[in-house]
């Protein structure tokens, strides 16, 4: 299953409110996870079963959708929110190429 | 605390096989549900899963990778074993471990291993 986001790069202002896209090439039903990543770091994880935020996460952190089509809301961005983000199915754990959320 | 951390050799020359070795801690190996994967990221790029091992030795492998890696597990030292055969420049990167929970998605990921294949 491929796994496309889009955009590939989005510039908000802190405080401002971000939305970001994830496509699968087939369903893959609720299988849907959403990570963050920062440089020199592991992915953490935010988002599972496409909208059951990871222990910790802060409630700005939301996912929607269903089937082939999911989205990440980041509202209210705050300065530590501005890094690249994947979505990832784990039927087969593929993930999308990424998208980084930068400072506007 | 879950914790996994990675080890093994920074620089391997192509063609060499690559072993490395994932050391948990804060859960068990043999619980059921349990998993534990091996993921790779390539500089600048997303990460590619490669193999996961379960609680009950069972095992799954990326189609990309099959042909080439191998994931075992040491219950008695807590740890899960990658190797990888007829290592290439192009499988430079940093190789994580992660433990699956039972939902089916990688939780806790290690600090990961940087590996550069050159001669």
């Amino acid at each position: 299953t491929v796994m496309t986001q889009s955009p590939d790069t989005l510039s908000v202002s802190p405080g401002g409110r971000a939305t970001l896209s994830c496509r699968a090439s087939q369903t893959v039903y609720r299988n849907l996870a959403w990570y963050q990543q920062k440089p020199g770091q592991a992915p953490r994880l935010l988002i599972y079963d496409v909208s059951t935020r990871a222990t910790g996460v802060p409630a700005r952190f939301s996912g929607s959708g269903s089937g082939t089509e999911f989205t990440l809301t980041i509202t209210s961005l705050q300065s530590e929110d501005f890094a690249v983000y994947y979505c990832q199915q784990y039927q087969s754990w593929t993930f999308g190429q990424g998208t980084k959320v930068e400072i506007k | 605390q879950i914790t996994l951390k990675e080890s093994g050799p920074t620089l391997v020359k192509p063609t060499q096989t690559l072993t490395l070795t994932c050391s948990v801690s804060g859960f068990s190996l043999t619980t059921s549900g349990v998993g534990v994967g091996w993921l790779r990221q390539p500089p600048g790029k997303a990460p590619e899963w490669l193999a996961l091992i379960f609680w009950d030795d069972d095992k799954r492998y990326s189609p990309s990778f099959k042909n080439r890696v191998t994931i075992t597990k040491d219950t008695s030292k807590n740890q899960v074993i990658l190797t990888m055969t007829n290592m290439h420049p192009m499988d430079t990167g940093t190789y994580y471990c992660a433990n699956r929970i039972p939902r089916g998605v990688f939780s806790d990921w290690g600090q990961g291993t940087q590996v550069i294949v050159s001669s």
